[in-house]
């Protein structure tokens, strides 16, 4: 079994509506990571979590928010989805200072 | 706040080496890693650099010259499966600074 999942791995929705991407590992990590990706522009920070305590805004929160329920689950939400935020999204887990592990992405539409 | 630089698109063929430069600019560094990413797929370590000097990991080797702020990447004897996109990150204490990517394409 994959040690970071991402739920849905594909979504196609509408301008407007709110939606929420899921992320669930089983590495044990306290640090959790949600980045963005487009093409050209490599990854992109959205917002971390260092404990279910504990978030923080990274490079582009705007538009953003996130959800850390339990040390193993970390949840993105778009409360209002425009077309700019099309992208290809990344949860990532990091244990050791030089090490990330990455979700398999959700390609996101928002048509 | 950080920057990398790094080259858009790399060419080579089969058998072959290569490297991929990486020049950055950071107001907190601890180390250079190294991502490598399939085509849609997610990006999987490959190195980290906390110091100056080579590291080697089978074909792949990574260096790091910290007092010029440069790193690069070497992949030797290329194989078709190497192509990919390659990024480098400046690691932080909290979080890590991604490059936005090389291509690398190698052909027969």
């Amino acid at each position: 079994d994959a040690d970071v999942t991402q739920t849905p791995r594909n979504r196609i929705t509408k301008t407007g509506k709110r939606i929420m991407l899921e992320c669930s590992q089983t590495k044990g990590h306290d640090r959790m990571y949600w980045y963005r990706q487009d093409p050209g522009l490599g990854l992109r920070l959205i917002y971390y979590s260092f404990d279910v305590k504990d978030i923080n805004k990274g490079e582009i929160s705007d538009g953003y928010s996130v959800s850390r329920q339990a040390q193993a689950k970390f949840s993105l939400s778009l409360e209002s989805a425009i077309p700019n935020q099309t992208a290809l999204y990344f949860c990532a887990t990091r244990g050791g200072q030089e090490t990330q592990y990455f979700g398999p992405g959700t390609r996101l539409l928002v048509l | 706040g950080q920057s990398l630089e790094q080259p858009s698109e790399v060419t080579a063929v089969e058998g072959a080496i290569v490297q991929i430069n990486c020049t950055y600019q950071t107001s907190g560094f601890y180390g250079l890693s190294w991502y490598q990413q399939h085509d849609g797929g997610a990006p999987t370590f490959l190195s980290y650099n906390a110091l100056d000097g080579l590291e080697e990991t089978g074909r792949f080797s990574s260096f790091l010259s910290r007092s010029d702020s440069y790193g690069y990447l070497l992949l030797q004897e290329l194989q078709m499966k190497d192509s990919a996109s390659y990024f480098c990150a400046v690691v932080g204490y909290s979080t890590l600074t991604f490059g936005k990517g090389t291509m690398l394409l190698v052909s027969p």
